[in-house]
């Protein structure tokens, strides 16, 4: 069945260093977001890609989606002690159910000061 | 503006008993999904619900059962409760018409079963 892997599973940085988190699909993905799940909240969400090689900056966060679009990165730039918090992919396919996502197991981002 | 609210925040449950989770979409929006999300894991869905039926589900027992209203708000009933059933459960709204759109997530109803 579909599935999305995620890595790294965790990430420890000291505030200033920058961090990457890797999403990937076995088949091509009709879409691909992104959401941040701070610690005791929910999922909220923060980016949607669609085309293939597809590239979204948002301050210091950076998308990408592959040309393939079987995978997916978000880049933080000289994180800060507010980006942390669980960091997850959710991909859908061609012909699935609108609104149902296949979310990865997500990254758990810990920056220290 | 409301955005998505679920109810009850926080429920404990005996194995065996039954337990209703309800949710209330943002305005605007008339799809509802529900996710189950275990500690350290992923949001993993359960069903959806769009004009008051169920229109697709995820890879979860008969146990798990739900209902939408005609406000578009909606229930989660989990019967027969198992202690594999502690989990965050998250309600998100969408729009139909709006293909792929994101999920707006509710705050979630902490269930831990005992």
């Amino acid at each position: 069945g579909q599935q999305v892997m995620q890595i790294p599973q965790y990430q420890h940085v000291q505030e200033g260093e920058d961090f990457t988190t890797y999403c990937n699909s076995s088949t091509t993905l009709s879409n691909i977001q992104w959401y941040k799940q701070r610690p005791g909240g929910h999922p909220v969400f923060l980016i949607q890609l669609v085309k293939s090689g597809e590239v979204k900056k948002q301050k210091r966060l950076t998308f990408q989606f592959g040309e393939a679009k079987k995978n997916s990165s978000l880049h933080i730039t000289a994180t800060q002690t507010t980006d942390v918090g669980t960091y997850f992919c959710a991909g859908s396919w061609r012909g699935s159910t609108l609104g149902r996502l296949y979310f990865g197991r997500g990254t758990q981002l810990t920056v220290w000061p | 503006d409301a955005g998505v609210t679920q109810s009850p925040t926080h429920l404990i449950k005996t194995r065996g008993q039954q337990v209703t989770l309800r949710c209330s979409p943002k305005s605007g929006h008339d799809t509802v999904s529900w996710y189950q999300q275990a500690l350290g894991q992923g949001p993993q869905f359960i069903f959806q619900y769009y004009e008051e039926e169920e229109r697709q589900r995820g890879n979860f027992p008969d146990r798990f059962s739900g209902h939408q209203f005609p406000n578009y708000s909606s229930e989660l009933n989990v019967n027969a409760l198992l202690l594999g059933d502690s989990a965050l459960y998250l309600c998100a709204s969408s729009w139909r018409r709006g293909g792929d759109s994101p999920l707006h997530f509710g705050n979630g109803t902490r269930l831990t079963v005992t």
